[in-house]
């Protein structure tokens, strides 16, 4: 059974600070996905990652992948309160992309 | 252009009812899928559709629950008798062509089943 275990599941960040979420996935999978939630809204897609050493950078985000050591990292620079939101990876072995989530990471940035 | 649609955005219910979910996916998406986050929750798969196929549909939680797909359009989630325990927001997914592409996801519907 794939299972997929980030963390920290809470992360309260002060703004200008680095910090990195963890996902790592209990069997070799086909993609890795990060999504993004606001309160009360849907998820957001913000990266796909596809093989191993895949870096994909977006403003103050960056994720990553190794697929040897079933570890992808989501790095945030110089935090800011608009990052604020919960994480979440998500990895597929289907051929047809249904995706197994981590349980989320609360990420809130003070000022 | 338009992203994918669900209705109703709020339901509450009793338990015992049933309840009909309605998910729009983006036009000319072929996969469509069905989650469910309970609170506090990641998500968990509940049924892939492909067409108006459904090639999976392992994460069903019951019979009490069912899905449909009018060909490359429309899916309704129905759960039957509903319970307490069905209390969540419900998900839909569309992406192009449903192999690995990336997902778009609806607003959801939160059911609270009282």
């Amino acid at each position: 059974e794939l299972k997929v275990e980030q963390n920290p599941l809470f992360l309260s960040m002060q703004e200008g600070k680095n910090y990195t979420i963890y996902c790592n996935y209990s069997t070799t999978s086909d993609r890795l996905y990060w999504y993004r939630q606001d309160p009360g809204k849907s998820l957001e897609s913000l990266f796909v990652l596809l093989s191993n050493g895949a870096v994909k950078q977006e403003g103050r985000l960056m994720a990553s992948l190794d697929t040897k050591a079933r570890l992808s990292t989501l790095h945030i620079t110089a935090a800011v309160h608009d990052l604020s939101a919960t994480y979440f990876c998500a990895v597929t072995r289907t051929s047809y992309g249904k995706l197994t989530f981590g349980q989320g990471t609360i990420l809130t940035v003070h000022p | 252009g338009a992203g994918v649609s669900q209705s109703p955005s709020n339901k509450v219910t009793e338990k015992g009812k049933d309840v009909e979910l309605r998910c729009d996916p983006i036009s000319g998406h072929t996969a469509l899928y069905w989650y469910r986050q309970r609170l506090g929750q990641g998500l968990e798969f509940l049924i892939y559709f492909q067409g108006n196929s459904a090639p999976d549909k392992s994460g069903l939680p019951s019979d009490r629950f069912s899905a449909e797909r009018t060909g490359e359009s429309v899916s309704t989630l129905t759960i039957q008798r509903t319970q307490q325990e069905d209390s969540a927001v419900y998900l839909c997914a569309s992406s192009l062509q449903g192999l690995g592409d990336t997902q778009y996801f609806g607003p959801g519907t939160r059911l609270t089943v009282l």
